[in-house]
């Protein structure tokens, strides 16, 4: 059993339209939780952390934790065809808070 | 600044030769990662450095894998001998200190062994 998991997709969305991804962990211990974005071709790069349950906004992204179900989600409000890429869920793991245990990633298409 | 720098972008090589990544980590950061990603496996974490030393490589996969960072500015994964399975992407991250928790990654290099 993959400890971060994610749905791999494909999402596809109309422009405009709100992305949902979501992402759930098996280690109970973890505390730090990421999303980052990855272009085809590209490195990740980080958009949102979120370390406590509930909420968080940045823009037209906001991030969900809830830790009793171990689980993570990203919404992208307004989505536009520049936020085509795959999205990976990234969990520090119990006992280091440096290491990052990856879920596969969801490709999500926004189609214009 | 101009970003974790990584050598040599693509790297095509035969099973059996020595293969040698390297990664030159943001000015000033503390810590540096060395990551892999295939299609089959995602992205993984070989091995990271806390000012040169390296404190966890658990996740390197065996000992045909080593790295090493002699300076904080320069870092090595190196692979001998290479097997095909070895393709990938290999990442290099660097992180400013145990305050911060950005990974910043830098372009990776693309390994094929045929």
């Amino acid at each position: 059993q993959k400890e971060v998991e994610q749905n791999s997709g494909p999402l596809s969305v109309p422009e405009g339209a709100i992305a949902s991804l979501n992402c759930t962990y098996s280690d109970r211990g973890s505390q730090s939780f990421f999303w980052y974005r990855q272009y085809s071709g590209k490195s990740p790069e980080l958009i949102m952390s979120i370390y406590s349950n509930g909420d968080k906004e940045d823009g037209r992204f906001t991030a969900q934790l809830n830790k009793a179900s171990q689980y993570v989600s990203l919404l992208i409000r307004d989505s536009q065809p520049s936020d085509s890429a795959t999205y990976l869920c990234a969990v520090t793991t119990s006992g280091s808070a440096r290491q990052l245990t990856f879920g596969s990633g969801t490709q999500l298409t926004v189609l214009p | 600044d101009a970003g974790v720098i990584q050598s040599p972008r693509h790297e095509v090589t035969e099973m059996g030769q020595e293969v040698t990544l390297r990664c030159k980590p943001i000015s000033g950061h503390d810590y540096l990662f060395w990551y892999r990603q295939t299609m089959m496996r995602g992205l993984e974490l070989l091995i990271y450095f806390n000012n040169n030393v390296p404190i966890d490589d658990s996740g390197m996969p065996e000992d045909r894998f080593s790295a090493k960072m002699p300076n904080a500015s320069f870092s090595t994964l190196k692979i001998q001998p290479s097997e095909p399975r070895d393709s990938a992407v290999y990442f290099c991250a660097s992180q400013r200190d145990a305050n911060t928790d950005t990974q910043y990654f830098g372009p990776g290099t693309r390994l094929t062994v045929l």
